[in-house]
């Protein structure tokens, strides 16, 4: 069975400085699919990132990127130069290559300071 | 105007009570989700269906029922006997294998 640890219920950073959430997860599999969605307050998912497991390059969307270490089984989100609009519930999700399930962390609220 | 559409946006059930949230997609997706989202607890999957008359049991199915007439629609029955109904339900797609999910606005079900 897959599981997804985001191991940082809340976390606050100040306006214009950068962030990094951590999320770790346990498979057996060798390829696979990581994501990072985020929740604002109106409760809609919004995808901020998607990685392929098979590429070693770590992906990056304009001011968010991420540090894949797949012998780590991490996937951490970092956010530079927060906004007020960032403030919002970060979910890291995992998809295996040959499934078609999801596996959805805890979350980690984020909370932008201005 | 593309995208999928949950109704009704709030509901409210009552002891004993059977409840159908609607999910509807126009984006032509094989793949349809349903997820609950408690507080503190992340996404759990409760059916998903990967075609028309199809579709299989998530982690948490206990209570609920689907069907999947149509490839735009995958309703979610919340039966009598789910005890805790009270979520925040999310319906998803995704157009194949490895590509995200696309989610709507969700339904918040609440007990009377």
């Amino acid at each position: 069975a897959q599981t997804v640890t985001q191991s940082q219920p809340e976390m606050s950073v100040q306006e214009a400085e950068t962030v990094t959430l951590s999320c770790t997860y346990d498979t057996s599999e060798s390829n696979y699919y990581l994501f990072w969605y985020k929740q604002p307050p109106s409760r809609q998912m919004i995808l901020v990132i998607r990685q392929e497991a098979y590429k070693q390059q770590n992906a990056t969307e304009n001011r968010f990127s991420v540090n894949f270490q797949k012998a780590a089984k991490s996937f951490s989100l970092k956010i530079s130069d927060s906004q007020l609009g960032d403030t919002a519930m970060y979910f890291c999700a995992f998809l295996t290559f040959t499934g078609n399930q999801f596996y959805f962390g805890t979350g980690t609220s984020l909370t932008v300071i201005p | 105007d593309g995208g999928i559409t949950q109704s009704p946006k709030y509901l409210f059930r009552k002891e004993g009570q059977n409840v159908t949230l609607s999910c509807e997609q126009n984006l032509n997706h094989d793949a349809m989700y349903w997820y609950r989202q408690d507080p503190g607890q992340g996404l759990r999957l409760i059916y998903y269906s990967q075609i028309v008359n199809d579709f299989q049991k998530g982690d948490i199915a206990e209570g609920y029922s689907v069907s999947r007439e149509k490839k735009e629609s995958f309703p979610l029955t919340v039966t009598s006997a789910q005890k805790n109904p009270t979520a925040f339900y999310l319906c998803a797609t995704n157009v194949g294998r490895g590509e995200k999910l696309f989610f709507g606005s969700g339904t918040q079900l609440s007990v009377l």
